[in-house]
């Protein structure tokens, strides 16, 4: 079945700690999105990537780097420069049909720092 | 892009028809409306979407009025299940989330 995964489910880090967040399609969407979620809030834009090798600045992307080597991968990086990591991390990924953007979410990853 | 507006909660008995508003007096012409929930810690899931016509699917009805300023989501028979926060985005694009409408339904 097709889908996209995130891994972990739940991750724990030390305070000044770098860590990595997996997100993995195999539905072929070029495009991949990071959301950060915060308790009660909805859901804020951290990086999105159009396409393989090519990335930009979501509204909160400060503490956060991501990468695009491969159309099936877009993982994203909490490095010790994010002062509030502790959240709910969702990725997508989307296609777009003309006018009509479809979009499909990742279970999440729940981040928090101890 | 336009902007959408929400009430913040909602109560729905179970059995019964939920219909959760969403105003979007700013939509342009070629934006579409997505509707999208969110059950509590999981990922938002994809519900219909619409651009002029009313719409119908598995899961619920998409009431779009003729000046598509407003549109209306109808779950039919609300279940306990259906509890969640409910997502109306009208967007040409990256998806932007606000607050939705936190739907409760009641036994």
């Amino acid at each position: 079945d097709g889908g996209i995964t995130q891994s972990p489910k739940y991750l724990f880090r030390k305070e000044g700690q770098n860590v990595t967040l997996s997100c993995e399609q195999n539905l072929n969407h070029d495009a991949m999105y990071w959301y950060r979620q915060d308790p009660g809030q909805g859901l804020r834009l951290i990086y999105y990537s159009q396409i393989v090798n090519d990335f930009q600045k979501g509204d909160i992307a400060e503490g956060y780097s991501v990468s695009r080597e491969k159309k099936e991968s877009f993982p994203l990086t909490v490095t010790s420069a994010q002062k509030n990591p502790t959240a709910f991390y969702l990725c997508a990924s989307g296609f777009r049909d003309r006018d009509n953007y479809g979009y499909t979410f990742g279970s999440g990853t729940r981040l928090t720092v101890v | 892009d336009a902007k959408t507006t929400q009430p913040t909660s909602m109560d729905c008995a179970e059995g019964r028809a939920a219909n959760l508003p969403c105003n979007h007096s700013t939509i342009s012409g070629n934006e579409y409306v997505y509707w999208y929930r969110q059950i509590h810690s999981q990922g938002p899931q994809y519900i219909i979407h619409g651009l002029k016509n009313n719409e119908t699917n598995e899961m619920a009805s998409l009431i779009i009025t003729e000046d598509r300023k407003s549109s209306t989501l109808i779950l039919p028979h609300a279940t306990l299940r259906d509890t969640a926060v409910y997502y109306c985005i009208v967007r040409r694009g990256k998806l932007i989330f606000g607050q939705g409408t936190t739907l409760q339904v009641k036994p």
